[in-house]
């Protein structure tokens, strides 16, 4: 399966532990987005990188959240001191270009649950 | 504010049938609108996209319409199967891959 692969696919923890998400985008796509999706919403963009580089960050991607793509390759995105609030599935996204046009390739998400 | 909004909220209809969802936005400015697809539990799969100049665009029994002066979309599926029943998500974009403005999405059943 060469698709948008992301780990784990879910994850329960208690509040104010650290949790870190893996994505492995499509492997010659150059650029990565994170969302958020609450249930009955649409996602909501947190960051996204072109190669390494960390071009833009939501508002929403406070201080205790973090996100890496050390090698271009793939990407961790790491909740320090989760919150009940930040219960919700995180998506990975990749695309060949930076073009508009470009299709956004999804993974099927880490669903997490703070308790 | 930039906002999209789908109609209706959730669908439920026969497989076999045929159905149209709407999507209203007032995004500006506007480069493309596309539609995806999202079964449950999974990321979203991508349907169409369309850009200012089309306002047409069929992926198999799906066909997504644009109109880009009243700020309009459809998307119209025919022939409904099972596997069609998920949420159906419009997205418009800015002027950049990551200035995207998603809907809340419709959820549309098939029943049998």
């Amino acid at each position: 399966d060469t698709g948008v692969s992301q780990n784990p696919r879910h994850k329960i923890t208690k509040r104010g532990q650290n949790v870190t998400f893996r994505c492995d985008p499509i492997s010659e796509h150059n650029r990565l987005y994170w969302y958020r999706q609450t249930l009955g919403q649409g996602p909501e963009f947190l960051t996204y990188f072109q190669n390494e580089a960390q071009l833009e960050k939501s508002r929403l991607l406070s201080d205790r959240f973090s996100a890496e793509r050390p090698k271009g390759s793939f990407s961790t995105l790491e909740i320090q001191r989760t919150e009940q609030g930040d219960s919700a599935m995180y998506l990975c996204a990749s695309s060949s270009t930076g073009s508009s046009n470009s299709p956004l390739h999804f993974g099927n998400g880490t669903r997490l649950t703070v308790t | 504010k930039n906002q999209v909004e789908q109609s209706p909220q959730s669908l439920i209809i026969l497989e076999g049938k045929n159905c149209t969802l709407q999507c209203n936005y007032t995004v500006s400015p506007f480069s493309n609108l596309r539609w995806y697809k999202q079964d449950t539990g999974r990321g979203p799969v991508s349907l169409t996209i369309m850009t200012f100049s089309e306002n047409t665009k069929s992926n198999g029994r799906y066909t997504a319409t644009l109109d880009a002066d009243t700020k309009q979309s459809s998307l119209h599926i025919t022939a409904s199967q099972l596997s069609d029943s998920a949420s159906y998500i419009c997205v418009v974009s800015e002027d950049s891959n990551y200035q995207l403005i998603w809907g809340a999405g419709t959820k549309l059943i098939i029943k049998p």
